[in-house]
């Protein structure tokens, strides 16, 4: 069945950086979007950006322009998405979910990771 | 502060109908579909309507979407007990390049 797999929890210290894992099985990782989205704890979703796997192209919400990086490798069906310089309030879930639409006018995310958390503490 | 707002909270009692209100603007829902995501605690978002009114398989038809102008709202018939959890709605943003999500609603089945 189409899954995406993400990487385990994740405990860093201010200033440092996280890379998380989306592996995806199931379906061509190539024809579909990926998009980031994260959750601090008790609250809502925020958007991070997507992706395009064919391409390795990223957009990024203008929040996160210059400190995150979406990169993919297409031989093991996995995206990458790494934060830099990291806070407190970095401290939440990051999802990675498959978009059955093309970014543009419509986003249909249809299926998730099951999410990483990243605690961002001294 | 979410760019779609959405009610903190709702409830119903099991059997009752339930809506929910999302209201956007003219880059967003206006001039867009809006989808909306169910998420239980400890779990991923799951959608549960999209293109506006559309069941992805296996959403039971006691879920339905409706958009009018910017805003749009989700109902939920014969409410049930395992649908207490957080409902979002979302939609593209043309000013943003990007999807902007609700604050979410908080159900709970009385």
């Amino acid at each position: 069945q189409v899954q995406l797999v993400q990487s385990g929890a994740e405990v860093k210290k201010p200033g440092a950086s996280v890379k998380v894992s989306c592996k995806a099985s199931g379906y061509t990782f190539t024809e579909y979007y990926l998009h980031w989205v994260r959750q601090a704890p008790g609250q809502g979703l925020e958007w991070m950006g997507w992706f395009n796997p064919n391409s390795g192209g990223a957009t990024y919400a203008q929040k996160f322009q210059g400190w995150v990086t979406m990169s993919r490798d297409k031989s093991i069906n996995t995206a990458y998405l790494e934060v830099n310089r990291l806070r407190s309030g970095d401290t939440a879930v990051y999802y990675c979910a498959r978009d059955i639409a093309v970014p543009g006018t419509e986003v249909d995310l249809d299926v998730w990771g099951q999410g990483t958390m990243v605690t961002v503490s001294s | 502060q979410s760019v779609l707002t959405q009610s903190p909270s709702a409830s119903g009692t099991p059997g009752q109908r339930v809506t929910f209100s999302c209201s956007g603007s003219s880059s967003n829902i206006g001039s867009n579909t809006v989808n909306w995501y169910q998420q239980f605690p400890g779990t991923a978002p799951k959608l549960l309507i999209n293109r506006n009114n559309q069941r992805p398989s296996g959403v039971p038809d006691r879920f339905s979407g409706s958009k009018s102008g910017t805003s749009a709202s989700l109902a939920i018939s014969g409410l049930q007990s395992e649908d207490e959890g957080d409902y979002y709605c979302a939609a593209w943003d043309d000013s943003l390049n990007g999807p902007v999500f609700g604050g979410g609603t908080k159900l709970t089945v009385l």
